[in-house]
């Protein structure tokens, strides 16, 4: 299954700024996703990334909040924008393998003050 | 609309007892159904996973058998120890569309 890099690992943020989240794989792959999971919560899908279009947002959640890069197959960025302490969550991204399941990065623990 | 209906937490066992978290889907279509583990601090881990009724996916002694006429993916173990100590994840894909329950958090205590 493919390696998922994601980072940074955790950071703390000041409201009103913004954060870029890097998720590198190492084979390339078709799509990407990216997932929040809130504090005791699932994790909600934000959007998904394919190369060279734009990123297909879920119901709840906008690009001018979430904005999504994919400039080739093994790389991708989410943006939270004009954070909140709302926007506290982990953040993963995550690779589909067909039928067999996604592998998901370690996640990106964020908290906003 | 397709979704995954997991048993709610937190479940705390003794070390050595047997483990059953319950998950249950609603989903039109063939899904592939799937076990997360999310130990703390650290990404989903995909635990097992099974594409087609009857399958049984297991791993690190964990099973769990894809039950169409009952729609349900129960996980189980029959010995926990303290390092299972997690969240479990059930989760199905339809398509590419992934859908999780919400989680179970599991703690073995010695």
């Amino acid at each position: 299954s493919a390696v998922i890099s994601q980072k940074p690992s955790r950071d703390i943020c000041q409201r009103g700024t913004s954060l870029t989240i890097q998720c590198q794989v190492d084979s390339q792959v078709t799509m990407m996703f990216w997932y929040r999971q809130q504090p005791g919560q699932s994790l909600t899908l934000i959007a998904t990334a394919n190369q060279g279009s734009e990123a297909t947002y879920e119901s709840g959640f906008v690009i001018d909040k979430f904005p999504i890069s994919r400039p080739n197959l093994t790389f991708s960025t989410l943006t939270v924008s004009n954070m909140s302490p709302e926007d506290s969550s982990i953040y993963l991204c995550s690779v589909v393998l067909g039928s067999y399941g996604y592998t998901f990065g370690s996640g990106t623990r964020l908290t906003v003050v | 609309g397709d979704s995954v209906t997991q048993m709610e937490g937190p479940v705390t066992l003794s070390e050595e007892a047997f483990l059953t978290i319950n998950c249950t889907y609603t989903a039109t279509g063939y899904p592939s159904l799937f076990w997360y583990v999310q130990y703390p601090g650290e990404g989903l881990q995909l635990l097992l996973k099974a594409t087609k009724a009857d399958d049984k996916g297991s791993n690190k002694g964990f099973e769990a058998t894809y039950r169409k006429e009952t729609t349900s993916f129960h996980l189980e173990k029959g010995s926990v120890q303290v390092s299972d100590s997690a969240v479990y994840f059930c989760a199905l894909l339809t398509g590419n569309q992934f859908y999780f329950g919400t989680g179970t958090s599991l703690t073995v205590i010695p």
